[in-house]
């Protein structure tokens, strides 16, 4: 069962568009990870928040973690063909005895040169 | 780095066949390794975390006697597809997580398995 939607599912937009992926869950997580994966490739980390209401920046993306550490955004500041492939919300619960990741439903984006 | 590497990255098999995918954690050691698999354009699905030295946690609805885990060493867990049937092809990821780096997991590029 997911417990991490992300909104929208698909998303094709022009290079130097802005755009803004949306990570929700009803459940608290200690951590919320958010990656990129290219096709054929396992995903790579971009950022790592902890605290409630936190905002991380990287370039031209903007991540942000909700006050109450259960929704999560990223942001992409004109957006390039290189910022195409599924970018994936995922939590965790730090103390679990697994350290398991729960991963989001993903967003896929596509950027037209 | 941290560098978790997959063999074989892919592989076609008839159906009925065993198929053997290995993680290995390069230059790091893992306590814990955990396996997903992914349909196309679809999200990673965890099917079980791997412990060495211990049994596989499975989770709900992943079947243990077909998706056989082993973590044998703090570098090597190997996820064995026994008597694979063409439902069962996908792309299969694993990550590690480094005993030092508290709840990162480092993933491997996959292994894409085809089953004819």
């Amino acid at each position: 069962t997911q417990l991490l939607e992300q909104s929208p599912q698909f998303l094709s937009i022009q290079e130097g568009e802005n755009l803004t992926v949306y990570c929700n869950s009803s459940s608290v997580f200690s951590s919320l990870q958010w990656y990129r994966q290219e096709p054929g490739e396992g995903p790579v980390l971009l950022v790592t928040v902890v605290t409630g209401g936190e905002v991380k920046k990287l370039k031209r993306l903007t991540f942000q973690f909700g006050d109450a550490r259960k929704d999560s955004s990223l942001h992409i500041t004109a957006a390039q063909p290189g910022d195409t492939g599924l970018y994936l919300c995922a939590g965790s619960h730090y103390g679990g005895a697994t350290n398991k990741l729960i991963f989001g439903t993903g967003t896929l984006l596509a950027v037209q040169p | 780095g941290a560098v978790v590497s997959q063999h074989p990255s892919w592989v076609i098999c008839k159906s009925g066949t065993s198929v053997k995918i290995e993680c290995r954690s390069l230059d790091f050691q893992a306590t814990t390794m955990f396996w997903y698999r992914q349909f196309p354009k679809q999200s990673l699905m965890l099917m079980a975390t791997s412990n060495e030295g211990s049994k596989a946690t499975y989770e709900q609805g992943v079947e243990k006697d077909k998706f056989l885990i082993n973590h044998a060493s703090l570098t090597l867990s190997t996820l064995t597809v026994t008597s694979a049937h063409p439902e069962d092809s996908s792309f299969y990821i694993c990550s590690a997580i480094e005993s030092t780096s508290y709840n990162e997991q480092f993933f491997g590029p996959g292994t894409r398995l085809t089953v004819l």
